[in-house]
């Protein structure tokens, strides 16, 4: 069990240009999660899968933000037109859910976005 | 939507001192973890704790579902302990956490 995987750790962009990240989950784990986190603030939910299944998407996501998860094992979170207001700590987290959640979160160590 | 506080918002403590952080959520839930955020940003799930006491070395917690509360027990804390602390609740049958704003812990050599 090597936990979540995200990468990159950092990326640095202009405004107006697309990024992508991804997130590769703990292999055992049905569910996978997207938060973002600014500085001194608890993390924001973004959207989440349940296998492929995107299952439900924040009201607050704008139609610039896309993510995928494709045969239900990495995931790509993908922003298009970045303005400076994305910047912030994006975060995958995955857990096993059946039926009910069984185990925590785990997180993995985050994509810090800062957009110029 | 159901609400979740800490307290303190902010802790400073000296080496080897115990600290209780305590979380208070106003719906019942499903389940409740606890976090602790390090200085360089990772989040780590401390307790997975929906209801009861849980003990892994130096740490604690147990969760009051009836009542709706849940307390983090830090004993002989040393400085890597400092970081934020989060409690985070899965209310009802809903897939998000809904997350407290957090305890800022400092532990002073």
């Amino acid at each position: 069990d090597t936990g979540v995987s995200q990468d990159p750790r950092h990326k640095i962009t202009k405004r107006g240009q697309n990024v992508t990240f991804r997130c590769d989950p703990i292999s055992e784990h049905n569910r996978l999660y997207w938060y973002r986190q600014t500085l001194g603030q608890g993390p924001e939910f973004l959207t989440y899968f349940q296998n492929e299944a995107q299952l439900e998407k924040s009201r607050l996501l704008s139609d610039r933000f896309s993510a995928e998860r494709p045969k239900g094992s990495f995931s790509t979170l993908e922003i298009q037109r970045t303005e400076q207001g994305d910047s912030a700590m994006y975060l995958c987290a995955s857990s096993f859910y059946s039926g009910h959640l069984l185990g925590g979160y785990t997180f993995g160590s985050g994509t810090r976005l800062t957009v110029v | 939507g159901i609400q979740v506080e800490q307290s303190p918002p902010d802790l400073i403590l000296q080496e080897g001192a115990n600290s209780t952080l305590r979380c208070n959520f106003s719906d019942s839930v499903n389940n409740l973890q606890w976090f602790h955020q390090n200085p360089w940003g990772q989040l780590i799930n401390l307790f997975y704790i929906p209801s009861g006491t849980k003990q892994n070395g130096r740490l604690s917690a147990t969760t009051v579902a009836t009542e709706r509360y849940s307390l983090l027990y830090i004993s002989s804390s040393q400085t890597t302990d400092s970081g934020v602390y989060f409690c985070a609740v899965e209310p009802g049958s809903n897939y998000q956490l809904i997350w407290g704003a957090g305890t800022k812990l400092i532990i002073k050599p």
